[in-house]
């Protein structure tokens, strides 16, 4: 299977813990993405790496949230200090250049 | 800064019907990327078609067919004969060329009843 695959994918924490979402993108694929997503919302970009290089972070990206892509391949998204306005679906999504995003099937993520 | 409004919330159809989901988009680039994608009960959001702007050629794909009109700046995307396969939150998308990111609405629920 060649889809973008994310881990794990659900995670219940407790507020103020830290927690790692990783993603492993098609591997084609030079661009990775972020993206978080809430009930009736549509996804909402976080972060994007081209290759290893982290291009662009939303102003939405506290710093508690922190994002690599390590040698261009898989990415891993860690939220530190974890609050209950965090949860939610954590998307990882993959392209080629400017082309149309393959997504995988999300991290939920639950903050008691 | 780039939008993306999809007015309608939800829409319920009887199988067979023709369906036409809106999207209204704003934009300052002149090269722009417009993009539909599905989200099934399963969740996961799966890729439908991308338009460039300078394309606005109208598509036909099985019973999809999109509308893109730069004058209006919409990008409507219709299912012909809807099945109840069909039920899924419907996402529109626009990203500008090399900005990497996209910006997606806040989805249209469509519901064909059998």
């Amino acid at each position: 299977d060649t889809g973008v695959s994310q881990n794990p994918r659900h995670k219940i924490t407790k507020r103020g813990q830290n927690v790692t979402f990783r993603c492993d993108p098609i591997s084609e694929h030079n661009r990775l993405y972020w993206y978080r997503q809430t009930l009736g919302q549509g996804p909402e970009f976080l972060t994007y790496f081209q290759n290893e290089a982290q291009l662009e972070k939303s102003r939405l990206l506290s710093d508690r949230f922190s994002a690599e892509r390590p040698k261009g391949s898989f990415s891993t998204l860690e939220i530190q200090r974890t609050e209950q306005g965090d949860s939610a679906m954590y998307l990882c999504a993959s392209s080629f250049e400017d082309g149309e995003l393959f997504f995988g099937e999300g991290s939920r993520l639950t903050v008691l | 800064a780039q939008k993306v409004t999809q007015a309608q919330t939800e829409i319920s159809v009887v199988e067979k019907e023709d369906v036409t989901l809106d999207c209204v988009y704003e934009t300052r680039d002149t090269t722009y990327y417009l993009f539909w994608y599905k989200q099934p009960p399963s969740g996961e959001l799966v890729f439908l078609i991308r338009r460039n702007s300078f394309d606005e050629q109208n598509e036909i794909s099985g019973r999809y067919s999109w509308n893109f009109q730069k004058s209006t700046s919409s990008f409507n995307f219709t299912i012909t004969a809807s099945q109840v396969v069909d039920s899924a939150v419907y996402f529109c998308a626009l990203s500008e060329h090399n900005a990497g990111k996209s910006t997606f609405g806040d989805g249209t629920t469509l519901t064909v009843k059998p």
